[in-house]
């Protein structure tokens, strides 16, 4: 089925660890983003790109660093874990920034705590 | 104070209610407008789609924007169990999509 797979779907990490979250599309969209979901705050944007090996910054970037060596993937790292970035992440594709009548394609998320 | 505020609820109603869900929002530039739902431990996905100002319908569902009072809103007729959802609305600025907290909906059967 066409759409966004997210890998892996729960994570567990130790303050200081690192890791990187795998989003892969195939629906051949240029625009990918990366976000957090926290309770109360609603989605939060940390970095987007607008096609292969181009990204950029979003609302809360600090702690996280983005790659898209191939159009249809986007990986997020995280290069030394802190607890406040316990949250559940999500990968989105579109055609367009305003996602048009297609909307955003999200993933199913990645449940990651840090203790 | 945020760019787009949206009430958490939880906003419980009996089945086959009409169901308003709000967000209002502070910049006059955004002109794309729309409303996601997302499931428990899923990802969002775009339910309605606005251009400006104006109503758009779909079925059971209804987008209404006034631009003049800065308020969307977002109307479930005949409203169902399977509507008990999340219900996120987002408006576009620029380079990115500026999200509401969203709305948890609860149809008691």
């Amino acid at each position: 089925n066409a759409g966004v797979t997210q890998t892996p779907k729960f994570r567990v990490l130790k303050t200081g660890q690192s890791m990187t979250l795998l989003c892969a599309q195939d629906m051949n969209h240029e625009y990918m983003y990366w976000y957090r979901q926290d309770p109360g705050m609603g989605l939060r944007l940390i970095h987007y790109s607008v096609g292969e090996g181009t990204t950029a910054k979003g609302e809360v970037p600090d702690g996280y660093n983005v790659s898209r060596l191939k159009k249809q993937n986007f990986l997020l790292g995280l290069e030394s874990a802190a607890p406040s970035q316990t949250s559940v992440y999500f990968c989105a594709s579109s055609y367009s920034i305003t996602g048009d009548n297609y909307g955003y394609t999200f993933g199913s998320g990645t449940r990651l705590t840090v203790v | 104070q945020k760019e787009v505020e949206q009430d958490p609820g939880p906003l419980s109603v009996p089945e086959g209610a009409i169901v308003s869900l709000n967000c209002t929002y502070s910049n006059s530039a955004f002109q794309y407008f729309m409303w996601y739902r997302q499931y428990s431990r899923k990802g969002p996905e775009l339910l309605m789609y606005t251009y400006s100002s104006g109503n758009k319908e779909d079925g059971r569902f209804t987008a209404q924007v006034d631009k003049s009072s800065k308020y969307i809103s977002l109307f479930i007729r005949d409203s169902q169990p399977s509507d008990s959802a999340t219900y996120l609305c987002a408006m576009d600025s620029n380079y990115q999509l500026i999200w509401g907290a969203g709305t948890k909906l609860i149809i008691k059967p």
